[in-house]
């Protein structure tokens, strides 16, 4: 969904690499997501935030951390990059008001950790 | 913490087939959602089913959630080629977590013309 932005799109790093991802939207919804993608496992729950003030850890958080920088910006940081972080890292985001709360992905960032 | 579990994983059919994808989950969900991801694409929203034993359609799809509310399941009759892709369900426990989903591994569909 272009109103969901990730940046960068493909990024190859070393292990031990600091590396941010971001992720901004121009839908105006409160709640934003960050999963990863792997061959088989399929989407998991890296930290959700339901508002800017309200991060929250989901199933696979070791490794990572997040910050709410405005309503509109959610980024994802790997501290210390090791291999088994190769994956696709997609943003979500919905919106509390909406019936279905359905949740509208960005992109994707292809992450390559050597 | 909630499991979703999805079967199978791979599905090869051929055009004019029909294609069915099961979503379990390990606890009472509130609702469950569908997306479909297009190869190379990103996963996109196609309906949520919220009671227990409901049925929707949407043209040649049929979605159902078990009375039990923890298993659903994707019906796609006479699958086109326009129907590759990956299905994945996603449940939500409700409560304060409402809007956190768990997803399911996914059914890669390939369909032959």
């Amino acid at each position: 969904d272009a109103d969901v932005t990730q940046t960068p799109r493909n990024r190859i790093t070393k292990t031990g690499k600091r590396i941010m991802l971001e992720c901004s939207q121009t839908k105006g919804h409160d709640r934003m997501y960050w999963y990863r993608q792997d061959p088989g496992l399929g989407l998991r729950l890296i930290y959700y935030s339901f508002d800017v003030k309200d991060i929250n850890k989901g199933e696979i958080s070791d490794g990572y951390s997040v910050s709410r920088q405005a309503q509109a910006k959610f980024s994802l940081s790997l501290e210390s990059a090791i291999p088994n972080q190769t994956a696709l890292y997609f943003c979500a985001t919905s919106d509390r008001w909406t019936f279905y709360n359905e949740q509208f992905f960005g992109p994707g960032t292809r992450l390559t950790v050597l | 913490g909630q499991q979703v579990m999805q079967i199978p994983q791979y599905q090869h059919v051929q055009e004019g087939e029909d294609f069915t994808t099961y979503c379990n989950s390990s606890t009472t969900l509130s609702n469950i959602q569908w997306y479909k991801q297009r190869p190379g694409g990103h996963p996109v929203f196609l309906i949520q089913l919220v009671k227990s034993g409901e049925v929707k359609k949407q043209k040649r799809l049929t979605f159902q959630f078990g009375e039990a509310k923890k298993n659903s399941s994707l019906h796609i009759t006479a699958t086109q080629t326009t129907d590759v892709g990956t299905y994945f369900c996603a449940g939500s426990a409700g409560g304060t977590s409402y809007g956190k989903l768990t997803f399911g591994q996914g059914t890669i569909l390939t369909v032959h013309p």
